[in-house]
Formats: C-alpha cells, structure tokens, sequence
C-alpha cells in the first residue's frame, strides 16, 4: 500500500530561480490538494484538483504559482522567481471523494530560498 | 483571522496518564473535524475525525469529543505514551464551497515524559 509521494524532499535555491515539486496521490484518489506551511504554523492552502480540473486557488497563490495535473495523475506545483518569503514546507494531500473525504498528506517538499 | 484556534502551544504529561488537546473554532459552516499528529521533517498523519452530528467518536487510545454550542473540541489520549510525542493540528472542513478545503489550528506540541 503505498501512501501519498512526493519529490524532492529538499530543494535549496537561489533567489529568482524556478522550482518545480511533484506529487503522487493514492493511485485511487480523484482529489488531490497542495498546502503550504511556514514555521510555527498549521498548513493552509493553496489550491484544489478534483481530477485534473484545478478547482479552487487561495489568494496565497500568487501569479508566481502555477499547479497542474495532467490526465488527473500526479500533480506539479511550480514557482516562478523564487523569492525568501516562499521559503516553507509544500505539502500534498489526496482524497477520495465520498462522505468523510479523509485528506491522507504526503511527506512534504522543504523548499530553502537563499 | 483565526478560524481554527489551538491556543496551548505545548503540553507536556506523563507516561500512563491522560493527554487533553483542546480546539475552538468560530464557522459554523465546519462539518467535519479531524486530528492530525505531525513528526518533525514529515507530513501530518490522520488520526481520528468527528461529523458534526456527533459529539463523540472514539478510535483506541484516542477519544474526540465535539461541543458544538461552544464551538469546542478536544482531543483525548489514554494511556499516554512516549511515542505519542509530537505535534498535534486541529482540523476543520470547510464544507461552504465545493473544494472540502481543511483548515489548520496553529497546532499544540506534545511531549510524554517517561
């Protein structure tokens, strides 16, 4: 049985550059959510995917994220010119949809921006 | 604001006795509650959830107890053990839009002391 994926598990980059984190859902989930936590804080989120519509984006999304999920698989979730403050643990959940629709996360992505 | 509130940042108890984790939140719309307990360097990992029609549901050694009238939830771990040591996250479902988005309280670090 293998659980929520993603990769990498570190990424350190320089200011302005571009990264790209991926995730892999229980292969039988058609939900799949990114959130983001910072230090001392809850994860908060970011957007939605119900298969591969992109259904909901937080206002924390800037222009400078950009998710994805082709065929309603795996997810990319992408930022532009990297700045400090995007410095955070990105966390991936997926769902299956039904009553209880019990979000299981992944093992997150550390994101550095020196 | 703070829908999701847990206002202990840390608790400590001792092996064998009972751990109490409190949760308020202030919308109504939340439908459903979940537990979370997150090690350092991982992702959170589903505990227990409670439906709002319930006031309590019970799992082993975890108990959630729901007062809706009070906007409160607690979560209850006995017997207490060192293995429960970690950071526990208050959930709550936003059911108002058609993403069942969670929303994460600040989170309470447990330590159970041998």
């Amino acid at each position: 049985d293998t659980g929520v994926s993603q990769d990498p598990r570190h990424k350190i980059t320089k200011r302005g550059q571009n990264v790209t984190f991926r995730c892999d859902p229980i292969s039988e989930h058609n939900r799949l959510y990114w959130y983001r936590q910072t230090l001392g804080q809850g994860p908060e989120f970011l957007t939605y995917f119900q298969n591969e519509a992109q259904l909901e984006k937080s206002r924390l999304l800037s222009d400078r994220f950009s998710a994805e999920r082709p065929k309603g698989s795996f997810s990319t979730l992408e930022i532009q010119r990297t700045e400090q403050g995007d410095s955070a643990m990105y966390l991936c959940a997926s769902s299956f949809a039904a009553r209880t629709d019990t979000q299981y996360f992944g093992p997150g992505t550390r994101l550095t921006v020196l | 604001d703070q829908q999701v509130k847990q206002n202990s940042p840390s608790l400590s108890v001792q092996e064998g006795r009972i751990s109490i984790l409190n949760c308020d939140y202030t919308n109504s719309m939340f439908d459903y509650f979940l537990w979370y307990k997150k090690y350092p360097a991982e992702g959170p990992t589903f505990l227990i959830s409670i439906s709002s029609i319930k006031d309590k549901n019970e799992d082993g050694r975890f108990t959630v107890f729901l007062n809706k009238s009070a906007k409160h939830l607690s979560l209850h771990i006995v017997p207490s053990q060192p293995g429960d040591s970690a950071v526990y996250f208050c959930a709550a479902r936003d059911f108002s839009g058609a993403t069942n988005k969670l929303i994460f309280g600040t989170g309470t670090l447990l330590a159970v002391q041998p």
